[in-house]
Order: structure tokens, then sequence, then C-alpha cells
């Protein structure tokens, strides 16, 4: 099981883009790195999933270097709304997901 | 709403009660897990079922008992618990056992063991 290491918080000016990092160093080949947003008393909601190079969807991009010993959530122009603890999660194909204690991010007016 | 529909959200039960939690999800999703997120920790994954069939475990205390009548419903029966299982508890359904769609998560059950 891949373990993430992730900053414990970070703060961020709303409007700003916001860069997340995760370090995932035993990446194995079949592993992709999928991120989630966890609102308290929520479940957490999937942001993004890619393998390599650069992802993009609606709400998010996902960088992954090609070692993909890392990879850095991007979130364009960060609103109130995103205040919330953001996970990196590398996951096997067992169906287990590791989390970690998350990055939690304040968004300042 | 996610399409998983977890029920209750909150329940506070005694140590001798005999309650359960119910999860529900129309997405078609083939697998279902339960996981447990106590306060300051990490989430935990507690029980995973693929195609109704228990596949992984934990090492979850038996007074936790989980149920997968059919792939759209699990359940986990409680009993004779402890303050220190005081937690949310989250139901979660993805396509396969991979994940490699994503998970997609209730909102959870919010116990209190008194």
């Amino acid at each position: 099981l891949a373990k993430t290491t992730q900053p414990i918080s970070m703060d961020s000016y709303e409007g700003q883009e916001v860069n997340i990092t995760c370090s995932h160093n035993n990446i194995a080949t079949n592993d992709y790195i999928t991120w989630y947003q966890q609102f308290p008393s929520q479940g957490p909601r999937f942001i993004i999933q890619g393998y390599k190079t650069k992802v993009t969807n609606e709400v998010a991009s996902l960088f992954i270097p090609a070692d993909r010993k890392s990879s850095t959530l991007s979130l364009p122009r960060v609103s109130l709304s995103d205040t919330a603890v953001y996970y990196c999660l590398v996951g096997a194909l067992l169906g287990r997901l590791a989390f970690g204690k998350g990055n939690q991010v304040v968004v300042i007016p | 709403e996610t399409g998983v529909t977890q029920t209750p959200r909150h329940l506070v039960m005694g140590m001798t009660n005999k309650k359960s939690l119910k999860c529900e999800q129309h997405l078609g999703h083939n697998a279902m897990y339960w996981y447990k997120q106590s306060a300051k920790k990490p989430l935990e994954l507690m029980f995973v079922y693929s195609l109704e069939e228990r596949v992984e475990n934990n090492s979850v205390p038996s007074r936790f008992s989980p149920e997968c009548p059919n792939s759209s419903h699990l359940f986990l029966h409680l009993h004779t618990l402890q303050p220190e299982d005081s937690a949310l508890y989250l139901c979660a359904s993805s396509q396969d056992r991979g994940g490699r769609l994503g998970y997609t998560f209730g909102s959870g059950t919010r116990l209190t063991v008194v």
C-alpha cells in the first residue's frame, strides 16, 4: 500500500490559485493517484484522478511528474467554500484506500 | 446528494443497545465499503464487499457485523459498543474493487456511544 505525505495545513486568500502537494515515493506501476475533498461531517468527494502528466477537469488540475513520486493538485481561484481537507490517495487494484491525515486548506477572505 | 445514501445521519446509543446503520446506492456499482473516521484521525477502512461477497475485514472487532444482501445495500450491525467507537461511519461504493474510476461516499452516520 503506497504511503502518501502531505502538508498538514495551508492558508490561501480568496481568488488565488492553490497548489497542494503530495509525496508518494513507493508508488507502484499500477497505481493511480486520486484526490478527494472533505467538508466537516461529510464523506469525501472525488475531485480528480490521474496516472501521469497532467489531467484537468472543471474543478481542478492534477500535475504528475515523470517519476510519479509526487503530485500536485491545483485549484484555480479558490473561494471560501473551498475550505476543506484535501486527501491524496494512491490506490492499488485491491480496492483499498489508504487515507492519510490530509491537508487542511483554509481560504481567507 | 452523492448517490450513496446513509441512514440515520445521527445515532446515539447505549453500550448495551443493538442498532444498524444502512447504506444504499443506485449507481450500479459492484463494490461497497465501510469506513470509520474518528476525530483527528485518518479514515480507517473496515470492510470491503465486492459483488456481495466480503473480501476484506481489517481486524475489526466482532461487535461490528456487516451485511450485504445485494449489490445496492450494505448494513453495519452494531452491538455492545464502547464509547471509543463513537465516530463518523462512512459508506462508499465503486464501480469495481479497483476503484479505478473513483469512490463515491455517503454523508455518513455520526454515531455517539454513551
